[in-house]
């Protein structure tokens, strides 16, 4: 199974912050990455697909980028609705596997 | 709009069986693939089972290998998950959600599965 490795795993920002995540692959996984959002007790939201496509509706302060084995998951002006954990997941290959998770903080 | 609501989750000995159903509307159902991924307390996801919109194809995380079978009714327009010999480590909240070439997206509210003697 590709393993998929989150940095950091938590870290606190404040709202207007540039931030940005780090998701790195086992193994080459092309551009099939994305990334979600979850809330406390709520269920995950897609936010990007193919390792940088914006899912509709999601705002535009989210990007996506990279390719092969190294990508990042960047909010150019963290919202205070944008404090969440986040994942990255790979679909290159069975068994679909997610990183750990980045919680994003209140400073 | 899509809607996926998930039940059938609740308390079960070690051992024991349990199914879940996932109700859904808002598309057509029988041309979409369908996930089940789960959260154990405190944790992060995990991908459980994957069904083809056909039901031809069906895959499964080697954790539920053997234990768990996904399953879908067209007509009622129901996913399901048969999960049996549970253990205690399957104790978490199961999401169904709509495939979307291998991403899920949207996720259902999710119901919770207590796996406990």
């Amino acid at each position: 199974a590709i393993r998929m490795t989150q940095s950091p795993s938590s870290f606190s920002a404040s709202t207007g912050d540039r931030v940005t995540i780090t998701c790195r692959a086992s193994q080459g996984i092309s551009s099939f990455l994305a990334w979600y959002q979850q809330k406390p007790g709520k269920a995950p939201k897609l936010l990007i697909y193919a390792a940088s496509t914006l899912q509709s509706g999601v705002p535009s302060r989210f990007s996506g980028s990279g390719s092969g084995t190294d990508f990042t998951l960047t909010i150019s002006c963290l919202q205070s609705e944008d404090f969440a954990t986040y994942y990255c997941q790979q679909y290159y290959s069975y068994p679909l596997t997610f990183g750990g998770g980045t919680k994003v903080e209140i400073k | 709009q899509v809607q996926l609501v998930e039940s059938g989750g609740g308390v079960v000995q070690p051992g024991g069986s349990l199914r879940l159903s996932c109700a859904a509307s808002g598309f057509t159902f029988s041309s979409y693939g369908m996930h089940w991924v789960r959260q154990a307390p405190g944790k992060g996801l995990e991908w459980v089972a994957f069904i083809r919109y056909d039901g031809s194809n069906k895959y499964y995380a080697d954790s539920v290998k053997g234990r768990f079978t996904t399953s879908r009714d067209n007509s009622k327009n129901t996913l399901y998950l048969q999960m049996n010999s549970l253990r205690a480590e399957d104790t978490a909240v199961y999401y169904c959600a709509k495939d979307g070439r291998e991403t899920f997206d949207p996720w259902g509210q999710g119901t919770l599965v207590t796996v406990s003697s």
